[in-house]
């Protein structure tokens, strides 16, 4: 089946510092991946769809120059968390789509706590 | 209106239960429908995808009504092993720029007990 690799899976920043975050489809090739963040005890929120070879469609109160967004290939996008800070706290999940078709699958996720 | 949503839970049933969740979601141009599960701490996983004409896998059906934008799920025979937090998830296809949005509820949660 398709799988997601997401990398750290847990990360613990300085407040200020860059954080990156690595979505690799491993067995696919997926023009669009997306980024979500979710907050305990609340629901996936879609933060931007990643765009290979183009700009990320950033959703609605997403600061797109905070969270840059790079989908160099068909199976990579990353997700850099600039100047981070203790409300950037989160756990970041990747998915990503074959391009023939087919479910979403999700990355592992990635643990952040800003310190 | 949230554009999916849940009765949260805790869902307590003992093992051996049948247990419905419902879902309703507000716009009536989504395309697909689907059921996850998390793990806590974890990233979701499919559970099943949703058809108009309800579909079943194993212990767990699922129904869509598009008229009333409404969906559930059904488990019976309850394990201990699926005690996680359901998500309903609606794939609406953005006219604007191409693709499709998943949209999330907040998720019910089940707790199955000895």
């Amino acid at each position: 089946g398709a799988v997601v690799s997401q990398h750290p899976s847990r990360v613990i920043c300085k407040s200020g510092t860059s954080v990156k975050i690595e979505c690799r489809s491993l067995d696919f090739q997926a023009t669009t991946m997306f980024w979500y963040r979710q907050f305990p005890k609340q629901s996936l929120m879609l933060m931007a769809t990643s765009n290979e070879g183009s700009k990320a469609t950033y959703e609605q109160g997403v600061e797109k120059d905070k969270f840059l967004i790079n989908h160099a290939s068909l199976t990579l996008s990353t997700l850099t968390v600039t100047s981070a800070h203790p409300e950037d706290s989160s756990f970041y999940i990747c998915s990503a789509s074959p391009i023939q078709g087919g479910g979403y699958t999700f990355g592992s996720g990635t643990r952040l706590t800003v310190v | 209106r949230k554009e999916v949503e849940q009765d949260p839970g805790p869902f307590n049933v003992p093992e051996g239960a049948t247990v419905a969740f419902n879902c309703t979601y507000s716009n009536s141009a989504s395309q697909s429908f689907f059921w996850y599960r998390q793990d806590c701490r974890k990233e979701p996983k499919l559970l099943m995808s949703v058809y108009s004409s309800g579909n079943e896998d194993g212990r767990f059906t699922a129904q869509l009504n598009r008229a009333s934008q409404y969906i559930s799920l059904l488990i019976r025979d309850s394990k201990l092993s699926d005690s996680a937090t359901y998500l309903c998830v609606v794939n609406l296809a953005v006219l604007t720029g191409g693709g499709n949005k998943l949209t999330f509820g907040t998720g019910t949660q089940l707790k199955v007990e000895l």
